[in-house]
């Protein structure tokens, strides 16, 4: 398996403009998680999804972002109008189930590395 | 509080010794614990998973403590190769569908030749 696949995976653009993430989850995995990680706080859940359902997007920062999981294999993370405060690396993970032991184990992507100028 | 704290080092530790993490957590219904670790610039990997009754990996083992809300790292005989950050990380299922992970900011390690 490719492992989880992301793009763009570098991405500058400026302040105002629309960003899309985009995210392959490995086949099969029930579960995708949309992460931000900076050096101030960390890694960050911003949303996740169940079989294509998002579950809780209580970590979305604010209206500007948002996110989508059309089918299975595809989930996008768009920000509009993007602002600096967004830059960060923006990670995808997927994992098998939410069930106990292994299933809990999330695979990463190598992320989106964002600066907004 | 924090969800999950770490000390974020750098630990500078010479090739071959011990060294030791720790981690606490304040959600006391967190039902899986996890070491992932991340190379810089680099996504995190899971290095392994932590069980009530303790668990070694090789050179490396972990421990946890419910009654404490604590979580540990020990590696022996550190490697060059042992250069990164451990992310501690703490998970919770509600069922129906709802779980998930909280990551410490981790803590970085260096070991020096």
């Amino acid at each position: 398996d490719a492992g989880v696949i992301q793009s763009p995976r570098h991405e500058v653009t400026e302040m105002g403009q629309e960003v899309t993430l985009r995210c392959k989850p490995i086949s099969g995995h029930d579960y995708l998680f949309w992460y931000r990680q900076t050096m101030m706080r960390g890694l960050e859940l911003l949303i996740y999804f169940n079989n294509n359902v998002p579950i809780d997007d209580s970590g979305m920062p604010e209206d500007r972002f948002s996110a989508k999981m059309p089918n299975a294999s595809f989930s996008t993370l768009k920000i509009q109008p993007s602002e600096p405060r967004d830059s960060a690396v923006y990670f995808c993970a997927s994992s098998l189930g939410g069930g106990t032991g292994n299933s809990y184990e999330q695979y990463f992507g190598p992320g989106t590395r964002l600066t907004v100028t | 509080r924090k969800e999950v704290e770490q000390d974020p080092g750098p630990f500078n530790v010479p090739e071959g010794a011990t060294v030791a993490f720790n981690c606490t957590y304040s959600n006391s219904a967190s039902q899986s614990f996890f070491w992932y670790r991340q190379d810089c610039r680099k996504e995190p990997k899971l290095l392994m998973s932590v069980y009530s009754s303790g668990n070694e990996d090789g050179r490396f083992t972990a421990q946890l403590n419910r009654a404490s809300q604590y979580i540990s790292l020990l590696i022996r005989d550190s490697k060059l190769s042992d250069s990164a950050t451990y992310l501690c990380v703490v998970g919770f299922y509600s069922g129906a569908g709802s779980y998930q992970l909280t990551f410490g900011k981790g803590t970085k390690l260096s070991v020096i030749p």
